[in-house]
């Protein structure tokens, strides 16, 4: 079956300005978990989805934000990109008995 | 809370040596555990899972892993290194009742020809 999908791969925005980022699960996982990854702060926990609920979100300020639909497909929003903000951005859908399939990532310039 | 240390940074082999990679972690429960890999400019890939079944996990590629609950420990070993799996490694813990994944700080695998 298909894998965990992120759209786009690329993105390169100017500070100020707003990006969203787009996460399709596996086909019926209904938990979708988000992370972003630099190379001084590593891989951070962003969210969790479950069933279109936020079950946990990581520290982080409230520029970052997200939501999951009823076909499980997540999105997170970043406004007021900084440029700090640059990363891959990774989501993850699954459970712990089966393990967590990771998609390719949305890189994220902002310049 | 849960939390997992790689006590390694950086480890360097040779071609069909054996590769050692320690993780210990901190939990209040049994945890699930997993070590994950990531090739430069990829994603991460899961290579095995701990879920409180067998203490000695196979992976894939030959990788396997002992989860030691009196050690805290979960080091991931393969008996002969190839160059291909050159990559950053990622010990993670997973929450309770949750799908929130906890990283290590990642080792960096080399290996020389």
């Amino acid at each position: 079956k298909a894998g965990v999908t992120q759209t786009p791969r690329y993105l390169i925005k100017t500070r100020g300005q707003q990006v969203t980022l787009s996460c399709s699960p596996i086909s019926g996982h209904r938990s979708v978990s988000w992370y972003q990854q630099t190379p001084g702060q590593g891989l951070q926990f962003l969210f969790e989805y479950f069933s279109e609920t936020q079950r946990n979100k990581g520290n982080f300020p409230g520029r970052f934000s997200g939501r999951q639909f009823s076909n499980s497909r997540s999105e997170m929003n970043v406004s007021t990109l900084e440029l700090g903000d640059s990363a891959l951005y990774l989501c993850a859908s699954g459970e712990a008995g089966y393990g967590y399939t990771f998609g390719s990532g949305t890189r994220l310039t902002v310049v | 809370a849960q939390s997992v240390t790689q006590l390694d940074s950086h480890v360097s082999v040779s071609e069909g040596t054996p590769v050692l990679l320690r993780c210990n972690y901190s939990s209040s429960y049994s945890p699930s555990l997993f070590w994950y890999v990531q090739h430069p400019n990829k994603g991460l890939q899961l290579l095995l899972k701990y879920t409180s079944a067998a203490t000695l996990v196979k992976g894939i590629n030959g990788f396997e892993a002992e989860f030691k609950k009196s050690e805290t420990s979960f080091h991931l070993t393969k008996p002969s290194a190839h160059m291909s799996d050159a990559a950053e490694y990622f010990c993670v813990v997973s929450g309770r009742d949750t799908d929130k994944l906890i990283f290590g700080t990642g080792t960096r695998l080399q290996v020389f020809p």
